[in-house]
């Protein structure tokens, strides 16, 4: 079946733009994470949605971050007032109710001049 | 705060050999995961470890959970070329199921 995909897979932007990255999980899952890749921070978890639980944010690295998700399955991710440090490459994953592994999509690559 | 330490985090290796790659984790958890990515490609789920004891074999590669010690290894058995990758440990601390990722080992096997 369908995996995870992402919207845009690259993404440039100038410094102080607003950007909008779009995660749709497998259908059915529940769970749905956002991690950053990065080469100085390697992986790291941002947020965590479950069912219509408060998702957990505590790994958004700045206010400028926040993400939503919309009738329990495509979530957006917005960076605002992009700043260079944001270039990393974004992945959402999911997972399904009691399911342990988290599958991951392709990623948005994301570059900030 | 949760750390895991992946070593090496580099490794070549020839081909036909063996190797092990070891993750270590500073608290208590039972879930463990071993992922797999190519370059330029996502994170491809290898092995789901849940329980102190648990070895999981798939082809040239094993990997076991050693609660206890707060280790898990990724064992690889003569080697081959398309093993070559980056492998990632990740760690789901307690309750919260937002992994924790080591740094990746950075594999190459040489033919």
């Amino acid at each position: 079946g369908a995996g995870v995909s992402q919207s845009p897979s690259n993404k440039v932007t100038e410094k102080g733009k607003d950007v909008e990255l779009r995660c749709d999980p497998i259908s059915g899952h529940t769970a749905l994470y956002w991690y950053r890749q990065s080469l100085g921070q390697g992986l790291e978890f941002l947020i965590y949605f479950q069912g219509n639980s408060a998702p957990d944010k505590s790994g958004l690295p700045s206010d400028r971050f926040s993400a939503e998700r919309t009738g329990g399955s495509v979530s957006t991710l917005t960076i605002q007032r992009t700043q260079q440090e944001d270039s990393a490459v974004y992945l959402c994953a999911s997972s399904s109710v009691g399911g342990d592994t988290q599958y991951f999509g392709p990623g948005t690559r994301l570059t900030v001049l | 705060e949760l750390k895991v330490e992946q070593n090496p985090l580099f490794l070549s290796m020839q081909e036909g050999k063996n190797y092990t790659i070891y993750c270590n984790y500073s608290t208590t958890s039972d879930r463990l995961y071993w992922y797999r990515q190519d370059p330029g490609k996502s994170l491809e789920s290898l092995f789901v470890l849940l329980s102190n004891g648990a070895v999981k074999q798939e082809g040239r590669l094993m990997a076991s959970l050693d609660t206890k010690a707060r280790l898990s290894t990724l064992h690889i058995t003569a080697a081959v070329h398309d093993l070559s990758a980056t492998y990632f440990c990740a760690v789901e601390p307690g309750s919260a199921r937002q992994l924790t990722f080591g740094s990746g080992t950075q594999l190459t096997v040489l033919p």
